[in-house]
């Protein structure tokens, strides 16, 4: 069955970096978009962005474009993202997901808190 | 960009009700594409419906999806105890944006 696994979330000073990784199995990886979408404590979801199979194509929700990067290993069956420039607006529950335009499949979720 | 407004915020209903979410969307871009999702607390959201209308794998029929030009409706008949949780709808396809509505809650009366 399909299976995704998040990591690397903690805590954060304001400015700092981290980088997200997901970890995916029980299908074919590379035949998948793949999608961060992240949930604020209380809140709503917010898709945060996507990766095409290959990773060729790649978009940004206007909120991260220029601090987040998205990218993947087909070879580890892994989705990352690399957070930059953090802001307290940020922390949230990350979560990875598979993307067929809609989320059949996500994982369990990392918690990102930017505090100082 | 499409916005989604559902409603109502929250819903309270008793187990073995219907139950009715809306979710309407900002401008038509001729496509059913909006997903259904349902959360409970400290858990992943789950897919319920697709294409509109479509279900999941695995979803029971007692949920069902439906639409009307820009109105979107959720309706979940015969509620039982795990059905009381938030529900999100989301479009898909039209632009790279993706946009979820802002959820409804759906509480025991």
């Amino acid at each position: 069955q399909v299976q995704l696994v998040e990591s690397g979330g903690g805590l954060v000073k304001p400015g700092g970096s981290l980088r997200l990784s997901c970890a995916a199995s029980g299908f074919t990886f590379s035949d998948y978009y793949m999608a961060w979408i992240r949930q604020a404590p209380g809140k709503g979801l917010e898709w945060v962005s996507y990766i095409s199979g290959f990773g060729g194509t790649k978009y940004y929700a206007d909120s991260v474009k220029g601090r987040f990067t998205i990218s993947r290993d087909n070879a580890s069956r892994s989705l990352y993202l690399q957070m930059n420039s953090l802001r307290a607006e940020d922390t949230a529950m990350y979560f990875c997901a598979r993307d067929r335009g809609f989320y059949d499949s996500w994982g369990q979720g990392t918690l990102v808190t930017v505090s100082s | 960009e499409i916005v989604l407004t559902q409603s109502p915020g929250t819903l309270s209903l008793s187990p073995g009700e219907r139950a009715t979410l809306s979710c309407r969307a900002s401008q038509s871009d001729g496509s059913s594409n909006i997903a259904w999702y349902q959360q409970t607390p400290g858990q992943a959201p789950r897919l319920l419906i697709y294409g509109a209308s479509s279900r999941a794998t695995g979803i029971p029929d007692r949920f069902s999806g439906s639409e009307s030009e820009t109105d979107f409706t959720l309706t979940i008949n015969r509620l039982e105890p795990e059905d009381f949780a938030v529900y999100y709808c989301q479009h898909y396809g039209s632009s790279p944006q993706v946009t979820f509505g802002q959820g409804t809650r759906l509480e025991i009366k």
